[in-house]
């Protein structure tokens, strides 16, 4: 079964980029759409953004300006870049396939947003 | 484009049913068919339970059943137990430029 796995530094400090790497074992990227989705500490969840496989992306406009997510096909990997990032993006941050609806998700990495 | 609204709170007690809603507009869940439902355990990823208004993935309990009225959705909690105790949030598309909205979440407490 499809499974994915989020990894990345779990400290960024304030206005720098934050990145992360969803690597796709069990299945194939190809074919599918894949989301990036994040939850603050105590709070609700908000999609980022997502990526088709061949590489169209769409974001959350409050994120647009400071988001990037691309695509690795080679490798079986999506990834999320968010500049400038402030004490307001620590949360945990989860990658899913899907683009309505989503499953699997993998289990989440928590990004603190700290000097 | 604002959080779909859902009670904070719905408790019951084992092998009763509850019912969480999840409130929006004709832009959302009461214009298109893409409301899903995910049950989260503390310190866990979200699971989904419901997908397209009522459609269960496999795998899922038949106790968990999910419809729609309007611009108000639902997901019911049949024969309630005791590992049902999760925060629930729905989710919908949205005709507005975020394409997809989360509702604000419901703690279920099996009591």
């Amino acid at each position: 079964q499809v499974q994915l796995q989020e990894s990345g530094p779990g400290l960024v400090k304030p206005s720098e980029t934050l990145s992360l790497t969803c690597t796709v074992s069990g299945g194939s990227i190809s074919g599918h759409y894949w989301s990036w989705i994040r939850q603050p500490p105590g709070k609700g969840l908000e999609r980022i953004g997502y990526i088709y496989y061949s590489g169209y992306t769409n974001y959350n406009p409050s994120l647009q300006s400071r988001v990037t997510i691309s695509v690795d096909t080679s490798k079986n990997q999506f990834s999320l870049k968010l500049s400038s990032v402030t004490a307001a993006d620590t949360a945990v941050y989860y990658c899913a396939r899907g683009l309505n609806w989503f499953v699997p998700w993998g289990q989440g990495t928590l990004v603190t947003v700290s000097s | 484009q604002s959080a779909l609204t859902q009670p904070a709170s719905v408790s019951g007690s084992p092998g009763q049913s509850i019912t969480i809603s999840c409130t929006g507009t004709s832009s959302d869940v009461g214009g298109y068919n893409y409301v899903s439902w995910y049950q989260q355990h503390p310190g866990k990823a979200p699971k989904l339970m419901i997908f397209d208004v009522s459609n269960r993935p496999s795998g899922v309990s038949n106790r968990f059943s999910g419809s729609k009225s309007g611009n108000t959705a639902s997901l019911t909690i049949s024969g309630l137990q005791a590992e049902d105790e999760a925060d629930y949030y729905c989710s919908s598309y949205t005709s507005s430029s975020t394409l997809l909205v989360f509702g604000t979440g419901t703690k279920v407490t099996v009591l």
